[in-house]
């Protein structure tokens, strides 16, 4: 069964960083490309960032472009986005995905249970 | 980049009515667009991919159509555990963009 644990939310001041880890479960993690993606509570869902199945190639929504990075650890099953100069409009609930393909360009079947960042002072 | 345009934005149905929601892209992206079902407090779900393709499990009231830049996802006979938030999403190429999402209800 697919499974994707993720941790690391909370709530942080304005212009500090937060790191948020997907360790997934029941697949051959490197064989997938892993997307974020976050939902204002009450609003639509909104796209951050993605990497194919090795990282060679990766995409940021223009908001977070230059502040938060996406990595993986294949050999650990685990997605990582590291975010850094968090903004109030970053508040959101993070969710991450497994992709349906090895590259990037793919849609989302399986979902993280989500975690709250909330940018706050 | 690509738009994705939802409509309608909500709406009212009765049970074992026939729904019909559109997405609209601003250029064209073959059939590289999804699907999504959010229930109240819950993450999404894949419904269907590849414009038409329905994923594993999903059931068979569900159907999408279209190509290019028009698109539809079709309840066929809506049912009292299909109100949720609905969602497209293109995923030709960055940035993956999602519609605004379709509120369903049920009358």
């Amino acid at each position: 069964e697919v499974e994707l644990l993720q941790s690391g939310g909370g709530l942080v001041p304005p212009g500090r960083s937060l790191r948020l880890s997907c360790v997934a479960s029941g697949f051959t993690f490197d064989d997938f490309a892993m997307h974020w993606v976050r939902q204002v509570p009450g609003k639509g869902l909104e796209w951050v960032s993605s990497a194919n199945y090795n990282a060679d190639f990766i995409a940021y929504a223009d908001s977070v472009k230059g502040r938060f990075t996406i990595s993986r650890d294949n050999a650990k099953n685990t997605l990582h986005l590291q975010m850094n100069n968090l903004r109030s409009e970053d508040t959101a609930l993070y969710y991450c995905g497994k992709g349906t393909g090895v590259v990037l360009e793919s849609s989302v079947d399986y979902w993280g249970q989500g975690t709250l960042v909330t940018v706050s002072s | 980049d690509i738009q994705l345009t939802q409509s309608p934005s909500s709406l009212s149905a009765s049970v074992g009515d026939r729904v019909t929601i559109t997405c609209r892209a601003s250029q064209d992206i073959s059939t590289s667009l999804a699907w999504y079902q959010q229930k109240p407090g819950k993450g999404p779900k894949l419904l269907i991919f590849s414009a038409s393709s329905l994923d594993f499990g999903v059931s068979s009231r569900f159907s999408g159509s279209g190509s290019g830049t028009d698109f539809a996802l079709t309840i066929s006979s809506l049912q009292p555990e299909d109100i949720g938030t609905y969602y497209c999403q293109r995923y030709k190429r960055p940035p993956l963009t999602f519609g605004g999402g379709t509120k369903v209800e049920i009358k």
